[in-house]
């Protein structure tokens, strides 16, 4: 079955620096990779998605960029701010209706 | 207007104790699913309901038992509750087509004394 890595575990910047985070997965069939982010005690909430016929995504202050010969995806933050900490997984699955697989997690502190 | 619920938020309860959580959604999906977060904040796939059948049980103890009366609603039973039980239950759904966008719900804190 799939297996998503991620890393890094824990990332700490300053406020209007950049974080990364990168993920890889096994299975050549997933072709959708969504990132949710969860704050303390919430729910895990979308922020960015991308479907495998796409190398890059961009919205405001996200990105993310996948490379499927590689079998790797990140997430990019640029201009961080203290709103951005919280825990963010990366995930993979296929078609539509399928459950998703989740990274272990990056609990990314932005201080100010 | 939440577009999935579940109840109860938190609950406490004794070892060997049995005890449900509810889950509802109003999007209109197909597919339901039930996830655990543990205290490492793991999440980890526990089953996988499309239009009221059972798609995928991932390991999961007999203790577990879904039940969907319907494709808005999926329950999550457990018997004999054990120590290691304790964690956060996120019930989801999906649509069936297009982007697979899971949503949750808030969540149910499960702790086990």
């Amino acid at each position: 079955g799939e297996n998503v890595e991620q890393h890094p575990s824990t990332l700490s910047v300053q406020e209007g620096d950049s974080a990364v985070i990168k993920c890889t997965y096994s299975d050549s069939a997933s072709n959708y990779f969504p990132w949710y982010k969860q704050e303390l005690g919430k729910r895990p909430q979308l922020i960015i998605d991308i479907r495998s016929n796409v190398g890059e995504k961009k919205d405001q202050r996200i990105a993310v960029t996948l490379n499927k010969t590689a079998k790797h995806f990140s997430l990019h933050i640029t201009e961080t701010q203290p709103e951005d900490s919280a825990v963010y997984f990366c995930a993979a699955s296929m078609r539509a209706g399928t459950a998703l697989i989740f990274g272990k997690g990056t609990t990314l502190s932005v201080s100010s | 207007d939440t577009a999935v619920s579940q109840t109860p938020k938190y609950l406490v309860t004794q070892m060997g104790n049995d005890k449900s959580i509810k889950c509802e959604q109003n999007l209109g999906h197909d597919t339901m699913y039930w996830y655990k977060q543990d205290s490492k904040k793991f999440l980890k796939i526990m089953f996988s309901y499309n239009n009221k059948e059972l798609i995928i049980n991932e390991t999961v103890p007999n203790r577990f038992s879904p039940k969907s009366p319907d494709k808005a609603h999926l329950n999550l039973h457990i018997n004999s509750l054990e120590l290691g039980d304790s964690a956060v239950y996120f019930c989801a759904s999906s649509p069936q087509k297009g982007r697979n966008i899971q949503y949750f719900g808030a969540g149910t804190r499960l702790s086990v004394l």
